[in-house]
């Protein structure tokens, strides 16, 4: 079936390590984004990727870095700089970034708690 | 700069009930496309419906429908007939043309009670 994947669902991480979040998609997305998702917050964008190779920052990009080596690939990694990593992460993607067809779709998210 | 807002943070109804959600926007845009998700406990957004910022008819499909009105900005979103099956967070965003990312308001939390 085509969709996103993002794994894993739990993370758990001390403080002080990086971590890194996986997300693939398997429906040929040109577009694809993080977003991170904190109580009363609502769903703030860290990075998005319109092309394999190209990426920009979102709202709230210090303390995270990603990569899009290939299409179906947008790892995100959260490193020791970000503050308050504990959120709900999601990943997603869209045919493309530009034009109508721009909605995106979700992968189940990833929890990750700092201990 | 293009925002969203949900100014209904949680509602609660009773199952049966007809439930409406607003949503505003600001953008400078002329191009624009808005969008509806929904949340439910199992944190995967679920896409609900795109609409153009050129395209004004209100659209209906089942219980669910959305009125899109440019003079006021805002692009409101009522179920019928409510169940507890709709009982989410539902989130509204914005996307212009001229860019290229897709902005979320803080999302509306729907009880709907037995």
């Amino acid at each position: 079936d085509g969709g996103i994947t993002q794994s894993p669902k739990y993370l758990f991480r001390k403080e002080g390590q990086n971590v890194t979040l996986s997300c693939e998609q398997n429906l040929n997305h040109d577009a694809m984004y993080w977003y991170r998702q904190d109580p009363g917050q609502g769903l703030r964008l860290i990075y998005y990727s319109q092309i394999v190779n190209d990426f920009q920052k979102g709202d709230i990009a210090e303390g995270y870095s990603v990569s899009r080596e290939k299409k179906e690939s947008f790892p995100l990694t959260v490193t020791s700089a970000q503050k308050n990593p504990t959120a709900f992460y999601l990943c997603a993607s869209s045919i493309t970034s530009k034009g109508a067809r721009r909605e995106a779709f979700f992968g189940q998210g990833t929890r990750l708690t700092v201990v | 700069a293009q925002k969203v807002t949900q100014a209904q943070t949680e509602i609660s109804v009773v199952e049966k009930e007809d439930v409406t959600l607003d949503c505003v926007y600001e953008t400078r845009d002329t191009t624009y496309y808005l969008f509806w998700y929904k949340q439910p406990p199992s944190g995967e957004l679920v896409f609900l419906i795109r609409r153009n910022s050129f395209d004004e008819q209100n659209e209906i499909s089942g219980r669910y429908s959305w009125n899109f009105q440019k003079s006021t900005s805002s692009f409101n979103f009522t179920i019928t007939a409510s169940q507890v099956v709709d009982s989410a967070v539902y989130f509204c965003a914005l996307s212009e043309a001229a860019g290229d990312k897709i902005i979320f308001g803080k999302g509306t939390r729907l009880h709907i009670l037995p």
